[in-house]
């Protein structure tokens, strides 16, 4: 399974863009890549997801370069509720169909006001 | 809106008693649910690979007649904590893998919003 490395702490100012990088060197041709954040005390919540093309949705932005050992999540204006652990994942398969996600440590942005 | 519902969202409970914690996909069927367990500052881990109508896989170091898991149903599948202790006291999340119907196509994974569970 391809891993992970994120920051483990990013502090950004609301109303401005917070860019999380993640490096996933080892990632395989056909492993995508995914972002989900925990705010406090909530389950995860799915951002976005990406093969190799740069993606965008009403949340945030992908920008995956173009060896695909790294991204980038854009949240292209940051509010307080945007404080949360953003998690990077390379999703692995688990037999079957199944897709099994393992969570690194994530980074901490902390949208300060 | 959620499409995965966790019950109950915390429950606290005797130390030697057992706890048994609900995960329902909502509108859509999944085969698979998985089991993760969180402490506090730390991140998520897999606990268990449930899937409908047959035996959970358990992760390395997961004590399966601990933490039983009954997937009987594509919309239900429920973990339950026997014979509790206080260093089981966590936050669960469950997650489901999601069949045709489910909100961002199949073969994604929507997860629950977790249980608190406190064993005194």
């Amino acid at each position: 399974d391809a891993k992970t490395t994120q920051p483990p702490s990013m502090d950004c100012a609301e109303g401005r863009a917070a860019n999380l990088p993640c490096n996933h060197s080892t990632i395989s041709g056909n492993e995508y890549v995914y972002w989900y954040r925990q705010i406090h005390s909530q389950g995860p919540q799915y951002i976005i997801h990406g093969l190799k093309n740069n993606e965008t949705n009403e949340m945030a932005s992908l920008i995956i370069t173009e060896d695909r050992k790294s991204s980038t999540l854009i949240l292209p204006h940051a509010t307080l509720r945007d404080t949360a652990v953003y998690y990077c994942i390379v999703r692995v398969r688990s037999g079957g169909s199944n897709y099994k996600l393992t969570f690194g440590k994530g980074t901490l942005l902390t949208v300060n006001p | 809106g959620a499409v995965v519902s966790q019950h109950p969202s915390w429950v606290i409970c005797k130390s030697g008693t057992s706890v048994k914690i609900e995960c329902r996909s909502l509108d859509f069927q999944a085969t698979t649910m998985f089991w993760y367990r969180q402490f506090p500052k730390q991140s998520l881990m897999l606990m268990a690979t449930s899937n409908e109508g047959s035996k959970a896989t358990y992760e390395q170091g997961v004590e399966k007649d601990k933490f039983l898991i009954n997937h009987a149903s594509l919309t239900l599948s429920t973990l339950t904590v026997t014979s509790a202790h206080p260093e089981d006291s966590s936050f669960y999340i469950c997650s489901a893998i999601g069949l045709a119907g489910a909100p961002r196509g199949s073969n994604e994974q929507y997860f629950g919003p977790g249980t608190r569970l406190t064993v005194t």
